[in-house]
């Protein structure tokens, strides 16, 4: 149980391109859901936390306008990047949880986007 | 502040016994938690203790807990190839879902 995916687990766009990327809990119902992005050999930092139904909430630093995240329902938030450039190039994770009923973050695989 | 930090790197040989270390600073946590990520891949959850815990063993792990010190170590016994990853640890402070991670350890095992 408590199975997070992720799709696309890898793509490559062109700079001024946006791409969309898909967090789904596979067997849960998830009322947050958190995105992190991790630079190579780094630690996964915070991008935002995206409860169902509702705007995200951003960390500091983190441009709203360039990373949209909407959560429409309880099993699925997609981040979208706009206008990537290449230093929005990383590996992006999600991790989802349903906090009616737990405080536990369970981790999608990742994806690792790279701008061209 | 949050801060949980790691050393970055950890060599051992395969069937010795690996010793992760960790360190916090939120005197309050509740749980805290160690993942496993492979290359290319997101984490892994291996295991956690709560903060009111000194010690949790789970057949190859041990976590050990020094509050006082607000120090944490995973354990791996009979360290084995496929062990080789990074690890991370992280906290959780009470009255919150968010997760503060570590800086990850990176394990090498050599055959």
């Amino acid at each position: 149980g408590a199975v997070v995916s992720q799709h696309p687990s890898w793509v490559i766009c062109k700079s001024g391109t946006s791409v969309k990327i898909e967090c789904r809990s596979l067997d849960f119902q998830a009322t947050t859901m958190f995105w992190y992005r991790q630079f190579p050999k780094q630690s996964l930092m915070l991008m935002a936390t995206s409860n169902e139904g509702s705007k995200a909430t951003y960390e500091q630093g983190v441009e709203k306008d360039k990373f949209l995240i909407n959560h429409a329902s309880l099993t699925l938030s997609t981040l979208t990047v706009t206008s990537a450039h290449p230093e929005d190039s990383s590996f992006y994770i999600c991790s989802a949880t349903d906090t009616r009923s737990s405080y536990e973050q369970y981790f999608g695989p990742g994806t690792r986007l790279t701008v061209t | 502040g949050e801060d949980v930090e790691q050393s970055l790197f950890l060599s051992v040989r395969e069937g010795d016994s690996s010793v992760i270390n960790c360190t916090y600073t939120d005197s309050s946590s509740t749980y805290l938690y160690w993942y496993k990520q492979e290359p290319g891949a997101g984490l892994q959850l291996l295991t956690y203790i709560f903060s009111n815990m000194d010690m949790k063993q789970d057949q190859r792990l041990t976590v050990l807990l020094n509050k006082k010190d607000k120090h944490l170590s995973l354990r791996i016994a009979d360290t084995q190839t496929g062990d080789s990853a990074i690890y991370f640890c992280a906290e959780r402070p009470p009255g919150t879902y968010k997760y503060i991670f570590g800086t990850g350890t990176r394990l090498k095992v050599l055959a």
